[in-house]
């Protein structure tokens, strides 16, 4: 069981925009770096955002990331057909000496 | 850009230990700027951190695997390695290896993934 929590899926309509948030505690959000990740269907997760709310080379600026307390969120605007997917927040759980991911969120354009 | 490739046996029967290695192109596992990851995630469910190694051979294990885990480095192959004993067929998934950076770690490279299935 995962000690961040996300809710299990969100929707929109294309070109609207969407949240996924991610709740943790002290010992994680809290207190280190939160990263995001997208998963394709079939494919391997990859890096989305990472430092809260950096972007690696290639993500558009569509996708952005922000932290608040022992929560933090992802969103993602101008949503396409090509957003779906399950998407994973993800940072280092001090109390575990561990990374932790998220429960993870599906996100179906309508 | 570095390029991650799991290796191993799809299949794993009840009890044994699973083996599994991970090549690295493109990097270097002597390299002092990363850990080298293994996450595994079953069919329909959410992503498990594994564990890490460091170049140095430094570790950190998931507290719900570390019993049963060891995680290896080789430098001289440019590779590193998952042993997982006492398999169930909970322990069934697809396996990635990865890599992350020293500091603010994150995953920021990912194998395309090798499935086990434990079964007899």
């Amino acid at each position: 069981q995962s000690v961040l929590t996300q809710p299990p899926s969100v929707s929109a309509a294309p070109g609207q925009k969407v949240s996924i948030s991610c709740s943790g505690s002290s010992s994680n959000i809290g207190n280190n770096y939160v990263s995001w990740y997208q998963q394709l269907p079939g494919t391997a997760p990859k890096l989305l955002i990472y430092d809260n709310n950096k972007r690696p080379s290639g993500i558009p600026d569509r996708f952005s990331g922000s932290k608040s307390g022992t929560s933090a969120t992802l969103g993602i605007t101008g949503l396409q057909t090509g957003d779906e997917a399950d998407y994973y927040c993800g940072t280092w759980d001090s109390s575990l000496s561990a990374f932790v991911f998220g429960t993870g969120t599906k996100v179906t354009v309508l | 850009q570095v390029q991650l490739q799991e290796s191993g046996p799809g299949l794993v029967k009840p009890s044994q230990t699973l083996s599994l290695s991970c090549s690295v192109s493109g990097g270097s596992t002597s390299s002092v700027s990363y850990y080298w990851t293994w996450i595994r995630q079953p069919a329909g469910k959410g992503l498990e951190w594994i564990g890490r190694v460091y170049t140095t051979g430094n570790t950190d294990y998931n507290p719900s695997l570390k019993s049963r885990l060891t995680i290896s480095i080789d430098t001289s192959k440019n590779q590193f390695s998952l042993q997982l004993l006492s398999m169930t067929a909970a322990d069934t998934a697809v396996y990635y290896c990865a890599r992350g950076p020293w500091g603010r770690y994150r995953v920021d490279s990912w194998g395309q993934g090798t499935l086990v299935t434990v079964s007899s």
